[in-house]
């Protein structure tokens, strides 16, 4: 079956380092790739998405690549601000309109001023 | 881009009561809805799939007495907690697919916190 493994968290960080936090799957076919972000309170909003290897998905300075060899999408930015702190999930999805996301268990990123 | 709401954002209940939760999709129409319950610090379990005009396909160990979902329309699913318990509460978070497109794109909802006393 399909399964999306995280890092766990919190992370934390100062305003302005670098972060990774790092997924790994395991899928059957050839899945999509999805990283959502969780805001407190809030529901969950697509950040980025890569449907095929080596396709690099990026927003608001985010990015992710698809890694088939590694079975890796880690998510990066290279300088993250305190409004970054939040849940971010990784995801994935195989086949077509009858399959549903997969979920990690999401990382919690802190950002202190 | 798509907008997926959800209402009520927050509700207290008392134990024993139903409440109903409702997803609309407001620029879409969608043919398949979705209901996760996200517990404290986790990750998002999916509840279960919602088809318009047919019965909801629940996952493996969710109740679906419990968990009642309707999805009339092409723009709107509802998930009534019945008979609600204190291990109800949970945030209930619904999305909501694209009919077509390559990837078919699911757009989530805001979340309703259900807290039962």
């Amino acid at each position: 079956g399909n399964s999306v493994t995280q890092m766990e968290g919190p992370v934390t960080l100062s305003e302005e380092a670098f972060l990774t936090i790092n997924c790994t799957y395991t899928a059957t076919g050839y899945p999509s790739l999805f990283w959502y972000v969780q805001y407190p309170g809030e529901g969950l909003q697509l950040l980025l998405k890569a449907t095929k290897a080596d396709d690099k998905g990026s927003n608001k300075g985010f990015e992710a690549t698809y890694r088939k060899e590694t079975t890796s999408f880690h998510l990066e930015k290279g300088s993250v601000q305190v409004s970054d702190s939040a849940v971010y999930f990784c995801a994935l999805k195989t086949g077509g309109a009858g399959n549903m996301l997969t979920f990690g268990g999401g990382t919690r990123l802190m950002v202190k001023p | 881009g798509a907008v997926v709401s959800q209402h009520p954002s927050w509700v207290i209940c008392k134990s024993g009561t139903s409440v109903k939760i409702e997803c609309r999709s407001l620029d879409f129409q969608a043919t398949t809805m979705f209901w996760y319950r996200q517990f404290p610090k986790k990750s998002l379990m999916l509840m279960a799939t919602s088809n318009e005009g047919s019965k909801a396909t629940y996952e493996q160990g969710v109740e679906k007495d419990k968990f009642l979902i309707n999805h009339a329309s092409l723009t709107l699913s509802t998930l009534t907690v019945t008979s609600a318990h204190p291990e109800d509460s949970s945030f209930y978070i619904c999305s909501a697919r694209e009919p077509s497109g390559p990837t078919h794109e699911q757009y989530f909802g805001p979340g309703t916190r259900l807290t039962v006393t």
